[in-house]
């Protein structure tokens, strides 16, 4: 079965770009899926950042649109999340997810149904 | 964005309980709202999407309901491994907003 695995260096300097990868096993980046980025600061709740298409269409958080970027690399069957300039709030576990499609009464849904493990990210200097 | 707000924040529950999580919407989502638990230091998992239908392999025991800008997420009776923290989301329009969380606790 499809599994997600985050990568990426776990502290970042202020002001720097949080740089993180998420590598994709058991099955194609290019199938028909969303791949998304959510993160979850120290105790608090969760945050969806955003996501990327196979076909290279993304959509993004508003509060974040400004220093996020969401892309992929097929030859390596995996998708990365660039923040720039990083603060303190920053400071979170961060998950890499796959969206997916499901059709009920004839409508289609969306659900994030295959999850890594995530990783932890701090901005300190 | 959508707000969600999920009521309660925190419940204490007995094994065997019957329990029920709400979650609201800022506007109407018709039914595209999910369910996650998360356990400490692990990631979300998908349990019910589309308002009430069971994601693969999820138990029976969890079942959801609703549409439009109310919805709820009962467990029928609790097991051991139900403690864990509950997040609603919408996904009728990005940017797909979470509910802050309701930690279900031992009693």
């Amino acid at each position: 079965q499809v599994q997600l695995q985050e990568s990426g260096p776990g502290q970042v300097k202020p002001s720097g770009t949080l740089s993180l990868t998420c590598a994709v096993s058991g099955g194609s980046i290019s199938s028909n899926y969303w791949w998304s980025w959510v993160r979850q600061p120290p105790g608090k709740g969760l945050e969806w950042i955003g996501e990327i298409y196979h076909s290279g269409s993304t959509n993004y958080t508003p509060s974040l649109k400004s220093r996020v970027t969401i892309s992929l690399d097929k030859s390596k069957n995996q998708f990365s999340l660039k923040l720039n300039s990083v603060t303190a709030a920053d400071t979170a576990a961060y998950f890499c997810a796959r969206g997916s499609v499901y059709s009920s009464k004839g409508v289609y849904y969306y659900g994030m149904d295959v999850w890594g493990q995530g990783t932890t990210a701090t901005v300190s200097s | 964005d959508i707000q969600m707000t999920q009521s309660p924040s925190s419940l204490s529950a007995s094994v065997g309980d019957r329990v029920t999580i709400t979650c609201r919407a800022s506007q109407s989502i018709s039914s595209y709202l999910n369910w996650y638990q998360q356990k400490s230091g692990k990631a979300p998992k998908l349990l019910i999407y589309a308002a009430s239908s069971l994601q693969s392999g999820v138990p029976s025991r969890f079942s959801g309901s609703g549409s439009g800008t109310d919805f709820t997420l009962t467990i029928s009776s609790l097991l051991p491994e139900d403690f864990a923290t509950y997040y609603c989301q919408q996904s009728y329009s990005t940017p797909y907003t979470f509910g802050q969380g309701t930690k279900l606790e031992i009693k």
